[in-house]
């Protein structure tokens, strides 16, 4: 069975700082893991993937995160957070090749102060 | 452009109705999925379908139905049976090739 856990229900930072969202996962296979974000009342939208290539991943608006299998951890960070930055951070495991099943972290709400 | 429409997007109720939320994908994606999301709460599986006129449920089935007649449509129907609706329901799409997730905009329901 699969699982993740988001170690922070909610993350405050200022604006021009680091940003760092946890994400660690449990798989019996080798999983694709996800990062997604939710805007209010949008729909999600992906920031990026791990598919068993590079372990660092880039994905858009400058965000990173770093697949480290002995620590079972995919966390999600930037150099520099932007007002725009501030919504909710979903963590997604998948199994893709068995069933397409994905399950999500509960999530992690980011602020951003001025 | 490609994507996945929801409608409505407000949709209100009066108890003991049904209602039906639409999703619809241009992504000739074949797996489908709807998701519901309570304030502050993650993202809790419905219903889903990996290949027309098949479906299986999700975690909270229970007073929802869909159908799969189509590969590009997964209506979802919210019957008088389900205790709480009011909620935001997400429809999402997966590409067998890449593996990800692409969501709808969302239905917002809220029973009167």
């Amino acid at each position: 069975a699969q699982s993740v856990t988001q170690l922070d229900s909610h993350v405050s930072v200022s604006e021009g700082t680091p940003v760092l969202l946890r994400c660690n996962y449990s798989s019996s296979y080798s999983p694709s893991l996800f990062w997604y974000v939710q805007h209010p009342n949008k729909g999600l939208q992906l920031l990026l993937k791990y598919t068993s290539a590079a372990t660092l991943v880039k994905g858009i608006n400058g965000f990173e995160a770093e697949f480290k299998k002995s620590e079972t951890s995919f966390h999600l960070t930037k150099p520099s957070a932007h007002m725009s930055d501030a919504a909710e951070y979903f963590c997604v495991v998948s199994d893709v090749g068995y069933g397409q099943n994905f399950v999500f972290g509960p999530g992690t709400r980011l602020s951003v102060l001025p | 452009d490609g994507g996945i429409t929801q409608s409505p997007k407000y949709l209100f109720r009066k108890e003991g109705q049904n209602v039906t939320l639409s999703c619809e994908q241009n992504l000739n994606h074949d797996a489908m999925y709807w998701y519901r999301q309570d304030p502050g709460q993650g993202l809790r599986l419905i219903y889903y379908s990996q290949i027309v006129n098949d479906f299986q449920k999700g975690d909270i089935a229970e007073g929802y139905s869909v159908s799969r007649e189509k590969k590009e449509s997964f209506p979802l129907t919210v019957t008088s049976a389900q205790k709480n609706p009011t909620a935001f329901y997400l429809c999402a799409s997966a590409s067998g090739i890449t593996g990800e997730l692409f969501f709808g905009e969302g239905s917002r329901l809220t029973v009167l």
